[in-house]
């Protein structure tokens, strides 16, 4: 089945620093990707939808430029949080869709830690 | 727009025996529906989805779960629980439609089997 690849898995950084993350459709090409914050024991919300070779679509209250994304190729996908802060912690998921009515595929995220 | 609704944040339940988890909906057009599992510090499983077709879907590890469109309501049952399917469960809608098609998710509910 379709498998995306997120990496790092952990990341912790200084308060200041800019840290990416990336995502990768390993056996399908991704015409869009999707990326999610969930903050502990809740649900994830959706920060921006990435289609390739065009600017992302953020969701309302999401600073896009704190929070670049980049979709270069159809098969990769990056976040990069920009001058990180303690608050900026959290667990980020990434998700990729082959096509239109095509199910989505879930990377198994990134655990961001700001010290 | 689209909301999903999971009423039950946590549902405690004995090994072998039967859950039903919840999940309804509000969508003005038609909806495709998913359920996911997380497990801790790991991103989602697809369990099963409704595209069209049969109302009863089978999923995997035993999960099914059928899409009521008069209640809509998609709810996730399944008939003996193991330990092991202790995790937190999502159900998600998103837009029967061309473009970008994001899930919209729910709260989640924590599944919590006990020997």
């Amino acid at each position: 089945g379709a498998v995306v690849s997120q990496h790092p898995s952990r990341v912790i950084c200084k308060s200041g620093t800019s840290v990416k993350i990336e995502c990768r459709s390993l056996d399908f090409q991704a015409t869009t990707m999707f990326w999610y914050r969930q903050f502990p024991k809740q649900s994830l919300m959706l920060m921006a939808t990435s289609n390739e070779g065009s600017k992302a679509t953020y969701e309302q209250g999401v600073e896009k430029d704190k929070f670049l994304i980049n979709h270069a190729s159809l098969t990769l996908s990056t976040l990069t949080v920009t001058s990180a802060h303690p608050e900026d912690s959290s667990f980020y998921i990434c998700s990729a869709r082959e096509g239109v009515g095509y199910g989505y595929t879930f990377g198994s995220g990134t655990r961001l830690t700001v010290v | 727009a689209q909301s999903v609704t999971q009423l039950d944040s946590q549902v405690p339940v004995f090994e072998e025996a039967p859950v039903e988890l919840r999940c309804n909906y509000s969508s003005s057009v038609s909806v495709y529906l998913f359920w996911y599992v997380q497990y801790p510090n790991q991103g989602l499983q697809l369990l099963l989805k409704y595209l069209s077709g049969s109302t009863l879907v089978k999923g995997i590890n035993g999960f099914e779960a059928e899409f009521n469109k008069s209640q809509t309501s998609f709810h996730l049952r399944k008939p003996s629980v193991h330990i092991s399917d202790t995790a937190e469960y999502f159900c998600a809608v998103g837009r029967m439609n061309t473009g970008f098609q994001k899930l919209v998710f729910g709260t989640g509910t924590r599944l919590l089997v006990s020997p």
